[in-house]
């Protein structure tokens, strides 16, 4: 079955530096994809960063970058120079059928960005 | 470009109604999710719609139910509310273009059942 872990309940990290959220998943199918989302306090979910199974290189976007290592089953979000406004709840979800949009979430990461 | 809307913002029930929410998707967009999201349960998907027709569906009972219109957007019901139902409801499309993976949401529905 389809799963999606994250091990780290609340993180803390200091403005202007990097952070890393980690991601674990298991899927028995070879095709899937795996995103990372942000939920402020306001609730909307926001989209951050993909990245396909079959994808040679790790995604990047703009400060966000994603460390695949798929024999590990791991997807770990690495946030650069972290803001102020980094600060909010991260999940990493994960489409195991690229024609579906059935999309499994994660428990979630609170990253609290300290001045 | 309008984003996904949904309505209403906030909702309050009793137990043993029913309510119906509404989500307006992207322009273009065809498909309709919708999922629950709960402090101890995290987020569960609830059902997928494509071009009016269900198309995926997750582990609701069924209570749970919804539809997609024409224009695709979408509605989806409970019934016999309970207490456990409280949740923040959202609402995301995604275009079947290829390339375009990610789902837009919407601001969700909180409903409060009492």
């Amino acid at each position: 079955a389809q799963k999606i872990t994250q091990t780290q309940p609340g993180m803390f990290v200091q403005e202007k530096e990097a952070v890393t959220l980690d991601c674990t998943y298991d899927t028995s199918d070879p095709s899937y994809g795996l995103f990372w989302y942000k939920q402020p306090s306001s609730g909307e979910m926001i989209f951050l960063i993909y990245q396909g199974s079959y994808d040679q290189q790790n995604a990047t976007e703009g400060r966000y970058s994603l460390n695949f290592q798929k024999a590990r089953k791991s997807a770990n979000l690495v946030i650069s120079a972290s803001q102020l406004g980094d600060s909010a709840m991260y999940f990493c979800a994960m489409r195991d059928d690229p024609q579906h949009d059935k999309v499994i979430f994660g428990p979630g990461t609170s990253l609290s960005v300290i001045p | 470009k309008a984003g996904v809307t949904q309505t209403p913002r906030y909702l309050i029930k009793t137990r043993g109604q029913q309510v119906t929410l509404s989500c307006s998707p992207i322009s273009g967009h065809r498909s309709v999710s919708w999922y629950q999201q709960t402090p101890g349960q995290g987020l569960q998907f609830l059902f997928e719609y494509f071009s009016e027709t269900q198309r995926n569906k997750g582990n609701f009972p069924g209570r749970f139910s919804g539809r997609q219109f024409s224009n695709s957007r979408s509605e989806m019901n409970v019934s016999t509310l309970e207490l456990g139902d409280s949740a923040l409801y959202l609402c995301a499309s995604s275009s079947p273009r290829q390339g375009i993976h990610e789902q837009y949401f919407g601001p969700g529905t909180r409903l409060t059942v009492t």
